[in-house]
C-alpha cells in the first residue's frame, strides 16, 4: 500500500532563512511525488512534482524539492523564506502502477515564517 | 484560481439529514476526485470518477454516494448525517488518470452537522 509521512506537524523559520519541510514515502515500484500548499479557507494548490529525471525539482514561488530514492524522501525546500509562505503543506504520492490517478496525501506540515 | 468550482461554500445542517455537494471540474478535465479533510483524519480520498464511470474507491462510507454526469460535473451525496461528518469536502479534477497529471482542487465545501 502507498503511504506518505510528514514527520513534523509544524516548522518554524525566520524570514530570509532557508526552509525544509520533510516528506518520506512508501510505494511499490517507482513513485510519482507531489507537493501542494493550502492557505486558510482555500483549496490545495499544486507546487511541484517529481516524475523522473533530475532529483532536484523546481516549482512555483521559488520552491524546490529533492528526491532521494535510497532514503525514500522528497523534502521541500526554499533558499529564503517569506512571511507569505506561511501555510499548510502537503506531500502526496502516486504509484507508477496506479491506473486511477488518485493521490495519497501526508498529514500536512504547518509552516510558520516569522518576520 | 484552479478552475474547479464547488458549491455551496458552506453548509450547516442537522444530524440525520441529507445533503448534496456539487463540483464542476476544470474545462477539459475528465476525472473528478472527492476528498474529505478533517482535523483528526487529515486528507482522505473518498472516490474518483473518470468520464462518467467510477474509477477508484477509498474510505467512503456506505451513507455517502457520488456520481459524475454526462457534462462531467459531479455530485457527492451525504445521508443520515452524523456529527463526525463535519469536515471540509474537496473536489479535484485532472485531465486524465495519467501519472503525469496533477490534481487541481476546488476551494471546498465546509459541512457543519449540528
Amino acid at each position: 500500500a502507498q503511504s506518505v509521512a510528514q514527520p513534523e506537524d509544524q516548522v518554524n523559520v525566520a524570514e530570509g532563512n532557508p526552509l525544509t519541510v520533510k516528506c518520506t514515502y512508501s510505494v511499490s515500484g517507482n513513485p510519482y511525488l507531489f507537493w501542494y500548499v493550502q492557505y486558510p479557507n482555500r483549496g490545495l494548490q499544486f507546487l511541484l512534482k517529481y516524475i523522473t529525471g533530475d532529483n532536484l525539482v523546481k516549482g512555483s514561488y521559488g520552491f524546490e524539492a529533492e528526491f532521494n530514492k535510497s532514503q525514500t524522501s522528497f523534502h521541500l525546500k526554499k533558499p529564503s523564506a517569506l512571511v507569505s509562505d506561511s501555510a499548510l503543506y502537503f506531500c502526496a504520492v502516486r504509484a507508477h502502477s496506479s491506473n486511477t490517478g488518485k493521490l495519497i496525501f501526508g498529514q500536512g506540515t504547518t509552516l510558520q515564517v516569522k518576520p | 484560481d484552479s478552475g474547479v468550482t464547488q458549491t455551496p461554500k458552506h453548509l450547516i445542517t442537522a444530524t440525520g439529514q441529507r445533503v448534496t455537494l456539487r463540483c464542476s471540474p476544470r474545462s477539459g478535465d475528465l476525472s473528478v476526485y472527492w476528498y474529505q479533510q478533517s482535523l483528526d483524519q487529515g486528507l482522505q480520498f473518498l472516490i474518483q470518477y473518470y468520464n462518467g464511470e467510477e474509477r477508484a474507491k477509498g474510505n467512503i462510507l456506505e451513507r455517502f454516494s457520488a456520481q459524475q454526469f454526462p457534462d462531467l460535473h459531479s455530485e457527492l451525496n451525504l445521508s443520515s448525517l452524523e456529527l463526525g461528518d463535519s469536515a471540509l469536502y474537496f473536489c479535484a479534477s485532472s485531465r486524465t488518470v495519467d501519472y503525469n497529471s496533477p490534481l487541481h482542487f476546488g476551494n471546498g465545501t465546509r459541512l457543519t452537522v449540528t
